[in-house]
């Protein structure tokens, strides 16, 4: 089964890290670029991260750029998310994706054919 | 920086009729549209990308169309698993994957 379980949601005091994990299996993990889409509680989705397949690119929105890395590991099929300098309006479900990349104006961009169930990331103190 | 616009923020339909949602871009993007439905406690899924094309396993009661910067998606024959929340996404400019802030289609 093409499947992404996340892992390692929680909750976290402002101004401090977290380390999510997506494990997929069922596709051959190496060929595809993987993202990270949040969505905070009863709101809409944004995009947050990208990573190339070997990990040689990487795409952030602004508001995560310099606090959160993602990285993965092709052979454990497996993405993840570094997130340093937590803020409380970082509080969201957290769902890895895998997204099918388009080169549209001369750059990258994508949507998303599959999806994981999420984790929840809470800021709080 | 795009902006993605969905219509309406909640629409009321009764079952066994048909649902029309709107999305506008705030520039142009051609046909670089993908629309998803999202459940409750679920992620989203993909039903539409391309403006029209339906993604692996979807039904063709949902249809897409449109292009430039007006997009709709169409909804025949509600039934109670297509009552959710439904977010366009567009694919054409920085920064990427920009949705819209979705509409939710509950029973009326």
């Amino acid at each position: 089964e093409v499947q992404l379980v996340e892992s390692g949601g929680g909750l976290v005091q402002p101004g401090g890290s977290l380390r999510l994990s997506c494990a997929a299996s069922g596709f051959t993990f190496s060929s595809y670029w993987m993202s990270w889409v949040r969505q905070a509680p009863g709101k809409g989705l944004e995009w947050m991260a990208t990573i190339k397949q070997d990990g040689s690119e990487k795409y952030y929105v602004d508001s995560v750029k310099g606090r959160f890395t993602v990285s993965r590991d092709n052979a454990k099929n497996s993405l993840y998310v570094q997130m340093n300098s937590l803020r409380a309006e970082d509080t969201a479900v957290y769902y890895c994706a895998r997204p099918i990349v388009v080169i549209a104006h001369g750059i990258y961009n994508w949507y998303f054919d599959l999806w994981g169930r999420g984790t929840l990331v809470t800021v709080s103190s | 920086e795009i902006v993605m616009t969905q219509s309406p923020a909640t629409l009321s339909v009764s079952p066994g009729e048909r649902a029309t949602l709107y999305c506008r871009a705030s520039q142009r993007i051609g046909s670089n549209l993908a629309w998803y439905q999202q459940k409750p406690g679920q992620p989203p899924r993909l039903l539409i990308y391309a403006a029209s094309t339906r993604a692996t396993g979807i039904s063709a009661k949902f249809s897409g169309s449109g292009s430039g910067t007006q997009f709709t998606l169409t909804i025949s024959g509600l039934q109670s698993e297509d009552f959710a929340v439904y977010y366009c996404q567009q694919y054409s400019t920085w920064p990427p994957g920009t949705f819209g802030q979705g509409t939710k289609v509950e029973i009326k």
